[in-house]
Order: C-alpha cells, then structure tokens, then sequence
C-alpha cells in the first residue's frame, strides 16, 4: 500500500515554457502533499507543502508564482514550473505521508529547460 | 532546531559484509523516523519506518534500531549485495506540521 506516482519520469522544455508535474496517490487519501527539489549529489531540498483545497506552503527562498502548486482532490497534486529557465533543470520529487506507511515518494521528475 | 547528521557519508564494502549505518538526531522530542533508499536518479524508496514508541523494525536483511534518549538511529544491512549499493537517507518527522527533517545520506558501495 501507499503508493504514489509521478508523472512524467522526465521532460525536456524549452526556456520560457510552462512544464506540469502530477503526483497521485493511488490508493491512498492525501490531505498534505510535498514538493522536494534535488541537485545532483545533494539532499533533498524541500519547496512547498501542498495542501488540499487550500494554498500552498512555500519554504522560504521558494518563489510561489515561479512554482504553482495546486492540490485540488485528496489524490492529487501538481506542480507547474512556469516560465522555465535552464537554471530550474533539476529533479523534482514529490511525497505524500500515510499513517501506517509513512512518507512515501514519486519516482521523480528530471526536468531539463534548454 | 533538528538537526539530522550521516555517519559515514560514504561507505565501501565487499559482498556478504554485515554493515551498520549511523543517523543522529538534535532533539529526542520526535514522531516517527524513516530510512529511505535512492538509487541514482531515481526517487525514494522507504525502507523502514519507526514510530516514537517503538525500539526497533525488521525487513528482510534490513533492521533499523531507534534509541530516542541517545538521538540515535541505526540500519543494519545483513549479508550485503552489489543490489544494495544506493544512497540511504534518514529522516525525522519531528513536529506537528509533519515536515521532514533530511540527514545527507550514506552512499553505499557494495563490491562483488
């Protein structure tokens, strides 16, 4: 159980566009969903708590109208990368915390702005 | 502050070692902790999760301890694998807004 999903694995856009990243939780309901941001060979870095049928909870330094979140359903969570530049290439990776399991992660999302 | 530290942060053994990696931890006043493991690229896979409560949990070859009163955490991998070669994080929920707090994480290398 406690399964989330993420998708796409990765995406490649140009500068300038806007690029979507959903996280699911299959069979699990999610109220709190998280929103991680990784450099190669560094920890996680975590962004924004999402927040079902409210705003987002952005960490500091996180700009809110560069990543729009948006937690709609129990079961999902986007976030949108607007106006992407190569400097926002990195991997993205969301998480969802169920009370038996746990967090559990998304396979990621390798995002590459060319 | 929570603060979550990583010893060794990085570790190469050769096949069918038993191996033991360390996660310490600031303030005893915690939830729950996770072990998690990443493989290049990819996301997290939890491996084991403790609750406040609870001494310690088994999966398989994998057994992680928690003592609370000492802030520490230790993964015990039995009989190593090359298929056990990742980064293993650990991670303390520490407070009521859930947000984890990340050790750097132990890169493992098991040599066949």
């Amino acid at each position: 159980g406690a399964v989330v999903s993420q998708h796409p694995s990765w995406v490649i856009c140009k500068s300038g566009t806007s690029v979507k990243i959903e996280c699911r939780s299959l069979d699990f309901q999610a109220t709190t969903m998280f929103w991680y941001r990784q450099f190669p060979k560094q920890s996680l870095m975590l962004m924004a708590t999402s927040n079902e049928g409210s705003k987002a909870t952005y960490e500091q330094g996180v700009e809110k109208d560069k990543f729009l979140i948006n937690h709609a359903s129990l079961t999902l969570s986007t976030l949108t990368v607007t106006s992407a530049h190569p400097e926002d290439s990195s991997f993205y990776i969301c998480s969802a915390r169920d009370e038996g399991y746990g967090y559990t992660f998304g396979s990621g999302t390798r995002l590459t702005v060319v | 502050k929570q603060e979550v530290t990583q010893i060794p942060a990085a570790l190469s053994v050769p096949e069918g070692e038993n191996l033991v990696l360390n996660c310490s931890f600031t303030d005893s006043a915690i939830y729950n902790l996770q072990w998690f493991r990443q493989d290049p690229g990819k996301g997290l896979t939890s491996l084991l999760l403790i609750q406040s409560s609870q001494r310690e949990q088994t999966s398989g070859r994998l057994n992680a301890s928690l003592d609370k009163s000492s802030g520490r955490s230790t993964l015990y991998i039995a009989a190593s694998q090359p298929g056990d070669s990742a980064t293993y994080l650990c991670a303390v929920n520490a407070g009521n807004n859930r947000k984890l707090i990340w050790g750097l994480g132990t890169s493992l290398a098991v040599n066949p």
